[in-house]
């Protein structure tokens, strides 16, 4: 199994380009999260998604959407890069096993690195 | 809103010292509290998921306690190595019963020769 995946590694735009990042799971996994990692900061959640066709806020959301048209592909887009999305990306998947909340184990992608100029 | 925080945030310690690395959240009402390790320029990796109702986990060298009353987790490093350096951090899901995971800044732990 490969695990999660992210496309791509490395980016770099100019300040109001578009671009879309992809994260594939193939663990069967339920949940999936984007999130954003900068200095001082910590990892802070940007959208996240309980299943397929499904996706909700997380604590940054804005200025980022996401798709998850198929359960194994969490997409995440920035419409307008701006230099404030300067940062590395992760995805992350989950699931509670048998339903049971207390032992869903997060497991995460390698990350992008995105620069915005 | 549950708040996470890590102590200490950096340690530097020789080989073979055994550590203590803190996690303390707010809300106590939560389902689970994971430990993840972090290398530089690499993603997490999941080392100990404790549920609510254990109160520790093992693997390997490492020991996680869990008390949930206190607001407290603690991960023990036994007989520390070199390639234990890394940061660790840790989550725990946000308050209102929410299952979405919160995270620590983590501690950033040098093991030199």
């Amino acid at each position: 199994n490969a695990g999660v995946t992210q496309t791509p590694k490395f980016r770099v735009l100019k300040t109001g380009q578009s671009m879309t990042l992809l994260c594939a799971q193939d663990m069967n996994h339920e949940y999936m999260y984007w999130y954003r990692q900068d200095p001082g900061m910590g990892l802070r959640l940007i959208h996240y998604s309980v299943g397929e066709g499904t996706t909700a806020k997380g604590e940054v959301p804005d200025g980022y959407n996401v798709s998850r048209l198929k359960k194994q592909n969490f997409l995440l887009g920035l419409e307008s890069a701006a230099p404030s999305q300067t940062s590395v990306y992760f995805c992350a998947s989950s699931y509670p096993i048998a339903g049971d909340l207390s032992t869903d184990t997060q497991y995460f992608g390698p990350g992008t690195r995105l620069t915005v100029l | 809103k549950q708040e996470v925080t890590q102590i200490p945030a950096a340690l530097s310690v020789p080989e073979g010292e055994n550590l203590v690395l803190n996690c303390s959240f707010t809300d106590s009402a939560i389902y689970n509290l994971q430990w993840f390790r972090q290398d530089p320029g690499k993603g997490l990796t999941s080392l100990l998921l404790i549920q609510s109702s254990q109160r520790e986990q093992t693997s390997g060298r490492l020991n996680a306690s869990l008390d949930k009353s206190s607001g407290r987790s603690t991960l023990y490093i036994a007989a520390s190595q070199p390639g234990d350096s890394a940061t660790y951090l840790c989550a725990v899901p946000a308050s209102g019963g929410s299952y979405i995971p919160t995270f620590g800044r983590g501690t950033s732990l040098i093991v030199h020769p």
